[in-house]
């Protein structure tokens, strides 16, 4: 149980394109997805919260209107590099946690196995 | 701001030794602590969390300590086996505050066969 998928695995892009990057879950209900950068040799920054049925929750420094995340079902979160650049090269790794009921996300969260983004 | 910190960046242990990786944390809202595995490409995977009304979880070989006062968890893995090489990462959430994780920085474990 408590599978998250990610697709794609791997996109390389021209600078100036778009990229969709889906996460699922695959046996669970997540109403909360959150989204993770990854660059080389650190550590995972959260970028956002993605909300079932609402607006997603950035942080601070994260460009939402570059990052268009939409939460359109109980099992799926979709994250959009809009004018992808050099500079968003990344990995990026969703997560999300069993809904337990009453709007609480499960305490542990279970990670899809991430994306590599590489722009040209 | 480093809410969450991992002080040694690697680890090297002899096989069927302890692996001790360590985890400091600054914000006391902090109540649920994870412990991930990651090899490069991959997403993060889960193996053991410790809520802060706890001061050990164990499961198989691996136990994660909670030292509330001094801010502090370890997990130990006992005994150390090759496949264990991996980066660790430690991860604290407040489930009062939407449960996102906030992560230390990693520590590579290298278990010599």
């Amino acid at each position: 149980g408590a599978v998250v998928s990610q697709h794609p695995s791997w996109v390389i892009c021209k600078s100036g394109t778009s990229v969709k990057i889906e996460c699922r879950s695959l046996d669970f209900q997540a109403t909360t997805m959150f989204w993770y950068r990854q660059f080389p040799k650190q550590s995972l920054m959260l970028m956002a919260t993605s909300n079932e049925g609402s607006k997603a929750t950035y942080e601070q420094g994260v460009e939402k209107d570059k990052f268009l995340i939409n939460h359109a079902s109980l099992t799926l979160s979709t994250l959009t590099v809009t004018s992808a650049h050099p500079e968003d090269s990344s990995f990026y790794i969703c997560s999300a946690g069993a809904a337990t009921g009453a709007g609480q996300v499960g305490d542990t969260q279970y990670f899809g196995p991430g994306t590599r983004l590489t722009v040209l | 701001d480093q809410q969450v910190k991992q002080n040694s960046p690697s680890l090297s242990v002899q096989e069927g030794r302890i692996s001790i990786l360590n985890c400091d944390y600054t914000n006391s809202m902090f109540d649920y602590f994870l412990w991930y595995k990651k090899y490069p490409a991959e997403g993060p995977t889960f193996l053991i969390s410790i809520s802060s009304i706890k001061d050990k979880n164990e499961d198989g070989r691996f136990t994660v300590f909670l030292n509330k006062s001094a801010k502090h968890l370890s997990l130990h893995i006992v005994p150390s086996q090759p496949g264990d090489s991996a980066v660790y990462f430690c991860a604290a959430s407040d489930r009062n505050a939407g449960n996102m994780l906030t992560f230390g920085g990693g520590t590579r474990l290298m278990v010599k066969p």
